[in-house]
């Protein structure tokens, strides 16, 4: 069975540039989570989606990031404008549905932004 | 004060040694417990969860949970250098149905 997808793997961008990194969740999970991972805070919970609709936002930074959810099988995370402050790795986790479900991470994008 | 804390690290355990990892949490009503492994480069992956007060063993893991105490651990015996990573506690709390997680402990078992 295919695990979590996230595309792309590596982005590097200027300053000021818009960056949208993509997640395919595992098919039949009903909970989807982006995380932002850096050495200096650790592993961060931005945004969680529970049937496509979401939750809880309250750790995405600022106005520069929004979340999409538009189908079970689909999530997008967009940064405009990008900022240095940026550059982390970000992961996409599913779970069957919330609560005390195993979270299942995918591969993470690593973000450059310069 | 963060909602969850581990023993800073990095700890490094001779292999065939006994690894102990610790993580404490602030909030009370937390329900359910997990631990991470995460390689370097790589993404977290779940290795113990426990949801009661006690011990729960898993091959060469144990977790360990203490309410009242706030706190949580896990033992690995007879540690080999592939179980070098970091290891992460989540914590599910009473209020959010989100994870937690602590900042990690890295570990490193020397052959």
């Amino acid at each position: 069975d295919a695990g979590v997808i996230q595309s792309p793997r590596h982005e590097v961008t200027e300053m000021g540039q818009e960056v949208t990194l993509r997640c395919k969740p595992i098919s039949g999970h009903n909970s989807l989570f982006w995380y932002r991972q850096t050495m200096m805070r650790g592993l961060e919970l931005l945004i969680y989606f529970n049937n496509n609709v979401p939750i809880d936002d309250s750790g995405m930074p600022e106005d520069r990031f929004s979340a999409k959810m538009p189908n079970a099988s689909f999530s997008t995370l967009k940064i405009q404008p990008s900022e240095p402050r940026d550059s982390a790795v970000y992961f996409c986790a599913s779970s069957l549905q919330e609560g005390t479900d195993t979270q299942y991470f995918g591969p993470g994008t690593r973000l450059t932004v310069l | 004060q963060k909602e969850v804390e581990q023993n800073s690290g990095p700890l490094s355990v001779p292999e065939g040694a006994i690894a102990s990892l610790n993580c404490t949490y602030s909030d009370r009503v937390s329900q359910s417990f997990f631990w991470y492994r995460q390689y370097s480069g790589k993404s977290p992956e779940l290795i113990m969860s426990i949801y009661s007060n006690g011990d729960k063993e898993d091959g060469r893991f144990t977790a360990q949970l203490n309410k009242a105490s706030q706190y949580v651990s896990l033992l690995i015996r007879d540690s080999q250098p592939s179980d070098s990573a970091t290891y992460l506690c989540a914590v599910l709390s009473g209020s959010a149905r989100q994870l937690t997680f602590g900042s990690g402990t890295q570990l490193t078992v020397l052959p």
